[in-house]
């Protein structure tokens, strides 16, 4: 079992849709990361998480350190959204990331 | 203000043959990590550099080896590459809070 786990694997919504994804781990973590990564590669950090709930524009990111769980919400969604959703968690004493798989959103007009 | 820059973008590599790839982290950021992503999966941490030395690794075989200079910058190195080493090779940098990644550089081994 992965010590980290997305759901779903891949999501495709219509734009303005409300979308949720899901991260699970089973390590204890000093962070947790959202990121973004669209073809070809390059990847961009959305939010880093310890505790609470954290928004910025349309994106909203949750934590639950006690169930070890996270999502990321996006509101209004829009084509440009499109990409993969990655968490990745910091063990806790450490500074590597270990990472999900992702989740491949489509956002169709 | 350069974010995480890395070179090159691609390379093309035969089996056997050695490949060196650079990072240059954000500035300000003293710590550069090195992550191997294969297609349609997650990226794996490689290994940690701070202070000029490899403070953590992951599973990789020796073959993987790196370097990081007096500036912060840093060298990830591949010996006897394999077809599985085709792989988006991406470095990130950090200086105690939050973490910024380069565009990664994709090695393909023929």
């Amino acid at each position: 079992k992965n010590e980290v786990e997305q759901s779903p694997q891949n999501l495709t919504a219509q734009e303005g849709e409300f979308i949720t994804i899901n991260c699970s781990y089973s390590v204890g973590i000093s962070a947790l990361h959202w990121l973004q990564q669209h073809p070809g590669g390059g990847i961009v950090s959305l939010f880093m998480l310890s505790s609470g709930k954290k928004k910025h524009g349309r994106l909203i990111a949750t934590i639950n350190i006690q169930e070890k769980h996270s999502s990321l919400h996006i509101t209004a969604s829009h084509p440009r959204d499109s990409a993969v959703y990655i968490c990745a968690v910091s063990p806790a004493n450490t500074d590597k990331l270990i990472f999900g798989t992702g989740t491949r959103l489509q956002v169709f007009p | 203000d350069a974010g995480v820059t890395q070179s090159p973008t691609h390379l093309i590599k035969t089996r056997g043959q050695q490949v060196t790839l650079r990072c240059s982290p954000k500035s300000g950021h003293d710590t550069v990590s090195w992550y191997q992503q294969a297609l349609g999966q997650g990226p794996q941490f490689i290994f940690q550099y701070y202070e000029e030395e490899e403070r953590q690794r992951g599973n990789f075989p020796d073959r993987f080896s790196g370097h990081q200079f007096p500036n912060y910058s840093s060298e990830l190195n591949v010996n006897a590459l394999l077809l599985g080493d085709s792989a988006l090779y991406l470095c990130a940098s950090s200086s105690g809070t939050g973490k910024n990644f380069g565009p990664g550089t994709r090695l393909t081994v023929t």
